[in-house]
Order: C-alpha cells, then sequence, then structure tokens
C-alpha cells in the first residue's frame, strides 16, 4: 500500500483566496482525520471522520474551514478565505478504528501571503 | 485545563548513550499513550503503544513506561545512534467522554545524537 497520500505537498496562496487539501487515506481504514500543525501549538486535531461520517469537529477553527468525506478513499479540507494565520502544515491520517495506530500522511505546507 | 507536556524541546546526546524523554499529563484519565517519531518535512511515525494497565514496553532499542500515579511516561531509547536524531511525540488517548476517538499530542522533544 503507498500508505496515506496528500496534495498538493505545498500550497502558497494570497489571502482572500480559497484553499482545498486533498487526502487519500490507506484502503480498508474506517476512520481519518485532519491536524494541523504549528511551531506555536504543536499538533492539533481539526475533525475526525467514522466510516466517513464526520465525529468530532471541535477542532475546526472557525466557519472558514469545512471538511467532507464524500467515499472511503477521498477526502477534502477546505478553507474559504484564507488568512495569513492559517498558514502551517496540514497532516491528514487515518486508521483502522477511530482508538487505533495512525498513519499519517506527508503533509501539506500551506503559506497564506 | 488539561494539558501534556514533553519536559524538553531539544536533548542532545552522544552516539552509543541511553536517550531519555519525557511525557507529562494532567487531567488525564488515558486508555493509553503513544510514541511517534517525526523527521523534518514529514508526517509522523507511530513507535509504541503502552495502555493504562501496562508498566512497560520494549521494542529493539526502545523502551517506554507508563506510570499513571505519576500522570508521566518515559521514553527511551539505548545504544543511540545519529539516525535516531528526530522529534519525537508523545500521545494520549482519553478514557472518556465522546472524543473517544481524539489523540492528543505533547509538541515533541527534537532529539540529536551526536558521532
Amino acid at each position: 500500500d503507498a500508505g496515506v497520500i496528500q496534495s498538493p505537498r505545498h500550497e502558497v496562496t494570497e489571502m482572500g483566496q480559497e484553499v482545498t487539501l486533498r487526502c487519500k487515506p490507506i484502503s480498508g481504514h474506517n476512520s481519518l482525520f485532519w491536524y494541523r500543525q504549528t511551531m506555536m501549538r504543536g499538533l492539533e486535531l481539526l475533525i475526525y471522520f467514522n466510516n466517513n461520517v464526520p465525529i468530532d469537529d471541535s477542532g475546526m477553527p472557525e466557519d472558514r474551514f469545512s471538511a467532507k468525506m464524500p467515499n472511503a478513499s477521498f477526502s477534502t479540507l477546505k478553507i474559504q478565505p484564507s488568512e495569513p494565520r492559517d498558514s502551517a502544515v496540514y497532516f491528514c491520517a487515518s486508521s483502522l478504528g477511530s482508538r487505533d495506530i495512525q498513519y499519517f500522511g506527508a503533509g501539506t505546507r500551506l503559506s497564506v501571503l | 485545563s488539561q494539558k501534556i507536556e514533553q519536559n524538553s524541546e531539544a536533548l542532545n546526546i552522544q552516539e552509543g548513550k541511553t536517550a531519555t524523554l519525557t511525557c507529562n499529563y494532567t487531567n488525564y484519565s488515558p486508555a493509553y499513550l503513544q510514541w511517534y517519531r517525526q523527521d523534518p518535512g514529514r508526517g509522523p511515525v507511530f513507535l509504541l503503544l503502552i495502555r493504562e494497565n501496562e508498566k512497560e514496553k520494549r521494542k529493539e532499542r526502545l523502551k517506554v513506561t507508563f506510570d499513571t500515579t505519576l500522570k508521566q511516561s518515559l521514553f527511551h531509547i539505548t545504544a543511540s545512534q545519529p539516525a535516531d536524531s528526530a522529534t519525537y511525540l508523545c500521545a494520549l488517548l482519553m478514557n472518556y467522554g465522546g472524543s473517544q476517538g481524539n489523540l492528543i499530542f505533547g509538541k515533541g522533544t527534537k532529539l540529536s545524537v551526536k558521532p
């Protein structure tokens, strides 16, 4: 298996633009997680899905952030409009069940100018 | 408030020595604790898991201890090598509440092993 695949690896955009991050989880995994990592706050959970259903989105910063999982093999995290404070590395992870070992993608480094 | 602290932001040791990293938590009742390794530009990679009813776990040169009374986990790398240089993250899975699938991560300790 190729592992968790995220795209793009790097994204540079201007304030106010829409940003879409993509994730393909490991086949057969039922749980998918979106994290954000910054130097100041470390790795923070934004939202997680079980069987394509959002379970906990309490970590989503505000309404500018939204996440979808239309099927078991694809998820998106959208920021609209983007702001400079959204600059961070965003990770997607998947696991067999929500309490199992998580496998992380390589991340998307987002820079909002 | 709930908190996880990894005592050192950075730890520098000599090759061959044992590296010991600390993870302390407050106000949690974790079901288990995990340790991850993160290399620059990459996502965290799972290393070890230890459950609340276990005192110690080993895997090759790695050893993890878990003291639920002290609310502390220690992570040891014996006979350390320069290739062990990375950031190590501890993560807790809570044992209660609606967020039972959530891992809470510490900020990590950056380990540098000098030859």
